[in-house]
């Protein structure tokens, strides 16, 4: 079955440095990788997409995710944070039936000044 | 120019009552979806629909029934209202049912049972 663990429900940097959001996954068959972002009372929006071409993905907003098979991870990356990332972002990979996303547990994102 | 409106944006009401929500989508995808979000923010598909087909129907009551009436609207709707129905349940769109394409998501609706 596949499925995807994010580390951590809540993360915490100061706004310029390094955003690091950890994803791992589960997955007998090359996976379908997602990363989303959800700002307060709204709805989910695609940051980016692994779909087996290039392993460094490049998203929107600065954002960009590495996909590594040796270790099964897909993290979520920004070299410089801004208040206006702070925000819930969910890792989701799609399972081969049907187009069915498995959402992770969500990391909050806390940018300090 | 929302792409994924639903209706209504917050929903209170009392237990046992029956309620919907509806879905639209003007960008033209064919399949569409129900996701609910409980409150600890935890996302799970409830049905999706391709070409008002439904495809995916996950271990949900069968008090919740979708209903496509064309491909571009997908509502909800819910009998005999329980207190663990209180979530946000999201519709999301994509282009092909096979999930490669992104899912567009609307807003969601916050329902709440007293």
């Amino acid at each position: 079955a596949q499925s995807v663990t994010q580390l951590g429900s809540h993360v915490s940097v100061s706004e310029g440095a390094l955003v690091l959001l950890r994803c791992n996954y589960s997955s007998s068959v090359p996976p379908y990788l997602f990363w989303y972002v959800q700002y307060p009372n709204q709805g989910l929006q695609l940051l980016l997409k692994y779909t087996s071409a290039a392993t460094l993905v490049k998203g929107i907003n600065g954002f960009e995710a590495e996909f590594k098979k040796s270790e099964t991870s897909f993290h979520l990356t920004k070299p410089s944070a801004h208040m206006s990332d702070a925000a819930e972002y969910f890792c989701a990979v799609i399972l081969n039936q049907g187009g069915k996303l498995i959402f992770g547990q969500g990391t909050e994102l806390s940018v300090k000044p | 120019d929302t792409a994924v409106s639903q209706t209504p944006k917050y929903l209170v009401t009392q237990m046992g009552n029956d309620k919907s929500i509806k879905c639209e989508q003007n960008l033209g995808h064919d399949t569409m979806y129900w996701y609910k979000q409980d409150s600890k923010k935890f996302l799970k598909i409830m049905f999706s629909y391709n070409n008002k087909e439904l495809i995916i129907n996950e271990t949900v009551p069968n008090r919740f029934s979708p209903k496509s009436p064309d491909k571009a609207h997908l509502n909800l709707h819910i009998n005999s209202l329980e207190l663990g129905d209180s979530a946000v349940y999201f519709c999301a769109s994509s282009q092909g049912g096979q999930g490669l394409q992104p899912q567009h998501f609307g807003d969601g609706t916050r329902l709440s049972i007293l």
